[in-house]
């Protein structure tokens, strides 16, 4: 049980947008940043953004992030069938020393 | 290109040890924090430990401090995790990841550990 909550599943048709969530706190979201992680079936995680809004070259522009408070969230516009796959959220919990990750949630693309 | 390559996964008894290796390339292995992240069977994701550019600071998730040991060689671009009383739950691939904080920028493709008698 993770302290950074997601959906376990979400879906859309092609075309459509999904919005992911990672729920937490004052003490881990609030106060950290938080990356996003795209993991396809049978491959390693990719990183997607960083420092809750950033993406990393190659990542195209319909991935996006955001935080606010205590939450942050994920947004895929044009879902595409290569987007279904598991997504995390992650942080560095700085008053911890250790790294966190939300428990993921599988996009299916209908 | 940034390229991870993990080594050193197996089938290990329960109490035993095993010692994996990353090897680095394509960046330069010793400006960089390095981490271990595991995935167990249809789980989700796990950071288990990280290093600083020059080793002199580790952190550790609870469930292996006192059992997992985190290190580097800069000289040969490899980062290792040394894994003694092995439990069935580090029954996982474990992957070689580049980055400081959470912006975990480049994963290797994992290796697989199973500690089963």
């Amino acid at each position: 049980q993770s302290v950074l909550t997601q959906p376990p599943s979400m879906s859309a048709a092609p075309g459509q947008k999904v919005t992911i969530s990672c729920s937490g706190s004052s003490s881990n979201i609030g106060n950290n940043y938080v990356s996003w992680y795209q993991q396809l079936p049978e491959s390693a995680p990719k990183l997607l953004i960083y420092e809750n809004n950033k993406r990393p070259s190659g990542i195209p522009d319909r991935f996006s992030g955001s935080k606010s408070g205590t939450s942050a969230t994920l947004g895929i516009t044009g879902l595409q069938t290569g987007d279904e796959a598991d997504y995390y959220c992650g942080i560095w919990d700085h008053s911890l020393s250790a790294g966190v990750f939300g428990g993921g949630t599988k996009v299916t693309v209908l | 290109e940034v390229q991870l390559v993990e080594s050193g996964g197996g089938l290990v008894q329960p109490g035993g040890s095993l010692r994996l290796s990353c090897a680095a390339s394509g960046f330069t292995f010793s400006t960089y924090w390095m981490n271990w992240v595991r995935q167990a069977p249809g789980k989700g994701l796990e950071w288990v430990a990280n290093i600083k550019q020059d080793g002199s600071e580790k952190y550790y998730v609870d469930s292996v401090k006192g059992r997992f040991t985190i290190s580097r060689d800069n000289a040969k671009n490899s980062l290792y995790l040394q894994m003694n009383s092995l439990r069935a739950e580090d029954t996982a691939v474990y992957y070689c990841v580049k980055g400081y904080g959470s912006s975990w920028s480049h994963w290797g493709q994992g290796t697989l550990v199973t500690v089963s008698s």
